[in-house]
């Protein structure tokens, strides 16, 4: 089993360029989150979805748009990239029966 | 607002000792919390949950412990080793449906050979 994969793991945009972050899971979870994290921030829940269908904004979801087709993916667009978007985004799983959340390795972004 | 606090500045031990780390909050009343490692370039790894009814929690070399009056947990590392060398990161979750968790901004701890 992979657990949580993210692709791709580094990525540089221009100010204005639109991209899409990709999130899959082989562990059956329900529950999918982005956060980002940032130096002296610690992470920051950007959005999240608890199935299939439903998605649900987070502390930080201005730029950001997810969509839920699958169980398996969870990807984050970017519409308009900002520098204020450099950062490293990770998504995590987690099934409703525990707490316990699965990180993915992360997406180095940087907007210049 | 919300708000957690973990000491931003590195905890430095010698192997073999206790390293003792804390997470305190405000303005919070957490339905549990966990503390998660770090290690560069990778993402967090879940490593304990201990819930707000409970006083402590351990793991092998692992102890947590959650007092909701102080508001803090503190998390030990007994007989630490150099591999143990990593940023922790403590968690705090909500009750309900989709249990949202704020992350304290980590302590990295470095043990020393």
């Amino acid at each position: 089993n992979a657990g949580v994969t993210q692709t791709p793991k580094f990525q540089v945009l221009k100010t204005g360029q639109s991209m899409t972050l990709q999130c899959a899971q082989d562990m059956n979870h329900e529950y999918m989150s982005w956060y980002r994290q940032d130096p002296g921030m610690g992470l920051r829940l950007i959005h999240y979805s608890v199935g299939a269908g439903i998605t649900d904004q987070g502390e930080v979801p201005n730029g950001y748009n997810v969509s839920r087709s699958t169980t398996e993916d969870f990807p984050l667009r970017l519409l308009s990239a900002a520098p204020s978007q450099t950062s490293v985004y990770f998504c995590a799983t987690y099934p409703p029966s525990s707490h316990e959340q699965y990180f993915g390795p992360g997406t180095r972004l940087t907007v210049t | 607002s919300q708000k957690i606090e973990q000491n931003s500045e590195a905890l430095n031990i010698q192997e073999g000792k206790t390293a003792t780390l804390t997470c305190n909050y405000t303005n919070y009343s957490p339905a549990y919390l966990q503390w998660y490692r770090q290690d560069p370039g990778r993402g967090p790894v879940f490593l304990l949950l201990i819930r707000e009814n409970e006083k402590e929690k351990r793991k092998e070399r692992l102890k947590v412990t959650f007092d909701t009056t102080l508001k803090q947990s503190l998390f030990h590392i007994t007989a630490s080793q150099p591999a143990d060398s990593a940023t922790y990161l403590c968690a705090l979750g909500d009750s309900g449906g989709y249990q949202k968790v704020t992350f304290g901004t980590g302590t990295k701890l470095q043990v020393i050979p």
